[in-house]
């Protein structure tokens, strides 16, 4: 059974940083791409970043580029999202999702429980 | 970027009505397209990939159509249990979700 546990969030001032994780297991971690989407609060969907199964190719949304950095280790079957000069619209629940496949451009067929982090003085 | 329009933004139907939600892209995107229902306070859950392909597990009353720009879910006939958010997410160019249809209960 495929099951992703996100840790890492929680209260950061603006301009501040923080690492979210992603533990992942059920499936051959290394094969598949992984992304982080996040949810504001009573807002929609928006994607943040996704990396691709081997860790090369690396994407992320216009609003989050230059101040997150997408990274994994295979051998720890973890995805990492860090995120450095916070500002409050980074505020939302965090969401690790897996890709149908190996390279990043496909659907999320399994998504974590989501962390909350809140970006507030 | 890709846009991603959903009408209706929320609705409101009877047990046992059939729902239809669509979500038009601002250009064509083939079938890479994919719907997910989301419940209050719980993450996404996928239920249509390809347009059209229904996810393994998911109920046969929830289907998916289009191609091209169109697309459209159709839950043919609405249960209590389908109380949800349900989102269109584009994978042709990056990822771009719609913003949402809540559907409800009358």
């Amino acid at each position: 059974e495929v099951h992703l546990l996100e840790s890492g969030g929680g209260l950061v001032q603006p301009g501040g940083s923080l690492r979210l994780s992603c533990a992942a297991s059920g499936f051959t971690f290394s094969t598949y791409a992984m992304s982080w989407v996040r949810q504001a609060p009573g807002k929609g969907l928006e994607w943040v970043s996704s990396i691709s199964g081997g860790g090369v190719d690396t994407y992320f949304a216009d609003s989050v580029k230059g101040r997150f950095t997408i990274s994994r280790d295979n051998a720890k079957n973890t995805v990492y999202l860090e995120m450095n000069s916070l500002r409050a619209e980074d505020t939302a629940v965090y969401y690790c999702a897996k890709g149908q496949g190996y390279q990043v451009l496909s659907y999320f067929d399994y998504w974590g429980q989501g962390t909350l982090v809140t970006v507030s003085s | 970027a890709i846009q991603l329009t959903q009408s209706p933004s929320s609705l409101s139907a009877s047990v046992g009505d059939r729902v239809t939600i669509t979500c038009r892209a601002s250009q064509d995107i083939i079938t890479t397209l994919a719907w997910y229902q989301q419940k209050p306070g719980k993450a996404p859950n996928l239920l249509i990939y390809d347009a059209s392909s229904l996810e393994s597990g998911v109920p046969s009353r929830f289907s998916g159509s289009g191609s091209g720009t169109d697309f459209t879910l159709t839950i043919s006939s609405l249960q209590p249990e389908d109380v949800a958010t349900y989102y269109c997410q584009q994978f042709n160019s990056y990822f771009t979700f719609g913003g949402g249809t809540k559907v409800e209960i009358k």
